[in-house]
């Protein structure tokens, strides 16, 4: 266990539905990360939040809404996604922005259909 | 120049080898390069990490090797086991952003 945690494991959603992927992180850190994993692809950063503020949305579509209410949980609201949008949905959080180790959670595996 | 590319792709190696996996980087702001570790159904877990300051770093059966002037640095896994089969990314970021560009991963599979 990482200290990462997130919910659910696995999603499967058609392109009408709106579903919420939760992390939540038991360190005591105050950066929090989200980042889409595809097959062959590299990890892409999607959001970054410190201290609950976003500083950092790497030109997501806006059927993906970040929300952090505080340090510890982070959700991405998911609404009307595209079948391109299945992928592993993987959450992180570090000690501050800078050159910190990222702790990752098991990630969501998303199924759009 | 963001990008930090990695190879090979996919790798085999039998138990007892050495397993090297490669990246490269154009951005010189880089200053943190780190290497995660992933097994299926986990997220990437941190390995081993480098910071330019050093040519080399080890730890148990894990090396980093970064060449600074070539823009380069390395994974060795020396004496590997089938337990180490798992998909490995190299990363870079720069404490101006502390940004994690990742690498396209290695599959890497020991033989027995």
């Amino acid at each position: 266990e990482t200290g990462v945690t997130q919910t659910p494991r696995h999603l499967v959603m058609g392109m009408t539905n709106k579903k919420s992927l939760k992390c939540e992180q038991h360190l005591g850190h105050n950066a929090m990360y989200w980042y889409k994993q595809s097959a062959k692809k590299p990890l892409e950063l999607m959001f970054v939040y410190s201290l609950e503020e976003r500083v950092e949305n790497n030109s997501v579509p806006s059927r993906f809404s970040p929300e952090c209410p505080n340090s510890s949980h982070l959700f991405l609201h998911l609404h009307t996604l595209q079948p391109e949008d299945s992928a592993l949905y993987l959450c992180a959080s570090s000690q501050w922005t800078s050159g910190n180790e990222q702790f990752f959670g098991p990630g969501t595996r998303l199924t759009v259909l | 120049q963001q990008q930090v590319k990695q190879s090979p792709q996919s790798l085999i190696v039998q138990k007892g080898g050495i397993s090297i996996i490669n990246c490269a980087y154009e951005n010189t702001a880089f200053d943190y390069f780190p290497w995660y570790q992933q097994f299926p159904g986990k997220g990437p877990a941190l390995l081993i990490a480098i910071r330019p300051d050093v040519s080399e770093k080890k730890e148990g059966r894990f090396t980093i090797s970064f060449n600074k002037s070539a823009k380069q640095f390395s994974l060795h896994i020396m004496d590997s086991q089938p337990g180490d089969s798992a998909t490995y990314f190299c990363a870079a970021s720069s404490s101006n952003t502390g940004k994690l560009i990742f690498g396209q991963g290695t599959t890497l599979q020991v033989k027995p």
